[in-house]
């Protein structure tokens, strides 16, 4: 069964300091997604990953995959208050499936 | 908004009562989705239609029937709920299936008493 391992689980960082959030997953896929969700809120889709080497960046995040290596990062940079929120990874494994990750949830303290 | 319309927005309901969520897209996608989000776990696949057709069942308890009558609309009807069936259930869209990404709706909290 598909396995995808967010870690951490909670974040509590600086403003103005950079991080990272790693997503693993346990079988062959192509195809990453990253979504944000704020509290009481839906899921916001952020970057698309289609390939291996794929990276994309919006602002002060930055998502990549490496297909090979069954890893996928998301980098924040300078971090402010407004990025509080929890980050979720999720792998495409065919059909119709699209497994989620248990989420990181972000707290930027100003 | 973002394209994918949940009503309602809060639910609490007895474990005898019968009620049903309701989605709606004008995005023009092809599939929807129906996910739960429990506080404790990782978002769960439910239900999965692709132009009106039940595609995927996630060994969902018979409890939640859902109804897809046209390719904007789906139906989550609730009856006879457990209290641990208390979540945030979402509803999404995609253009197809083939996994370029979904829409979210807002969601239905709901609490069964």
């Amino acid at each position: 069964e598909l396995k995808v391992e967010q870690n951490p689980l909670f974040l509590s960082m600086q403003e103005g300091k950079n991080y990272t959030i790693y997503c693993n997953y346990s079988t062959t896929s192509d195809r990453l997604y990253w979504y944000r969700q704020d509290p009481g809120k839906s899921l916001e889709s952020l970057f698309v990953l289609l390939s291996n080497g794929a990276v994309k960046q919006e602002g002060r995040l930055m998502a990549s995959l490496d297909t090979k290596a069954r890893l996928s990062t998301l980098h924040i940079t300078a971090a402010v208050h407004d990025l509080s929120a929890t980050y979720f990874c999720a792998v495409y494994t065919g059909g119709f499936k699209t497994i989620f990750g248990a989420g990181t949830r972000l707290f930027v303290k100003a | 908004e973002t394209g994918v319309t949940q009503t309602p927005r809060h639910l609490v309901m007895g474990m005898t009562n019968k009620k049903s969520l309701k989605c709606e897209q004008h995005l023009g996608h092809n599939a929807m989705y129906w996910y739960k989000q429990s506080a404790k776990k990782p978002l769960e696949l439910m239900f999965v239609y692709s132009l009106e057709e039940r595609v995927e069942n996630n060994s969902v308890p018979s409890r939640f029937s859902p109804e897809c009558p046209n390719s904007s609309h789906l139906f989550l009807h609730l009856h006879t709920l457990q209290p641990e069936d208390s979540a945030l259930y979402l509803c999404a869209s995609s253009q197809d299936t083939r996994g370029y990404g979904y829409t979210f709706g807002s969601g239905t909290r709901l609490t069964v008493v």
